[in-house]
């Protein structure tokens, strides 16, 4: 596609539920990222994927958190047991691979999810 | 220490002036710095980015790097109204192996340009 797109764009969930987030990176990207943007925390890395594999998860903040990437396209976000202070936009981000050199990391317009 | 250091502001300046927009990080074996534009209730979008010490220049938009001090900053020529935003600061880490996409962000400024 022509950009990074991510669905839904906007999710409100009762705590406890479980939600699940999808991007759909910049066809090509072999690189995915994952990032978390809440009022007053700033924009945070959480995961990020190089094809299939995430060799960086150490920003989920908790066990609650999972992701997964399939055909070294499509992520999903899965937040189990959504807590209120899970409420914030999740932002997905792509480029062209994960190394050096000034690759241009590409932001999705995010999914704002408020959990009630 | 925060890793990376912005003045949330918000900064005002008036239409045709220059905005200044500083950035401290405290990685001294950081390479490379980037500067997004994120305007409310939108995404960020890449505005420069910058690795070497001194002066880049794009447009009316001047990122400046000090490796020394450990301060980045961006200037931002003929302010226009449009510019009005929230500016991040953002680095990739210094370590090898690990992936150039892994930011951090500074707080971000928010700028305000009146006409």
């Amino acid at each position: 596609g022509a950009g990074v797109s991510q669905s839904p764009s906007n999710k409100v969930t009762e705590k406890g539920k479980d939600v699940e987030l999808r991007c759909d990176p910049i066809s090509g990207h072999t690189a995915l990222y994952w990032y978390r943007q809440s009022l007053g925390q700033g924009l945070e890395f959480l995961i990020y994927f190089q094809g299939n594999s995430a060799p960086d998860k150490s920003g989920l903040p908790s066990d609650r958190f999972s992701a997964e990437r399939t055909g070294g396209s499509v992520s999903t976000l899965t937040i189990q047991r959504t807590q209120q202070e899970d409420s914030a936009v999740y932002l997905c981000a792509s480029s062209l691979s994960s190394g050096t050199g000034g690759n241009t990391i590409y932001f999705g317009e995010g999914s704002w999810l408020t959990v009630v | 220490q925060k890793e990376v250091e912005q003045n949330s502001g918000p900064l005002s300046v008036p239409e045709g002036a220059i905005a200044s927009l500083n950035c401290t990080y405290s990685d001294r074996g950081s390479q490379s710095f980037f500067w997004y534009r994120q305007y409310s209730g939108k995404s960020p979008e890449l505005i420069m980015f910058i690795y070497s010490n001194g002066d880049k220049e794009d447009g009316r938009f001047t990122a400046q790097l000090n490796k020394a001090s450990q301060y980045v900053s961006l200037l931002i020529r003929d302010s226009q109204p449009s510019d009005s935003a929230t500016y991040l600061c953002a680095v990739p880490p210094n370590a090898g192996g690990t992936s150039y996409g892994k930011l951090t962000f500074g707080q971000g400024t928010i700028l305000t340009v009146h006409p």
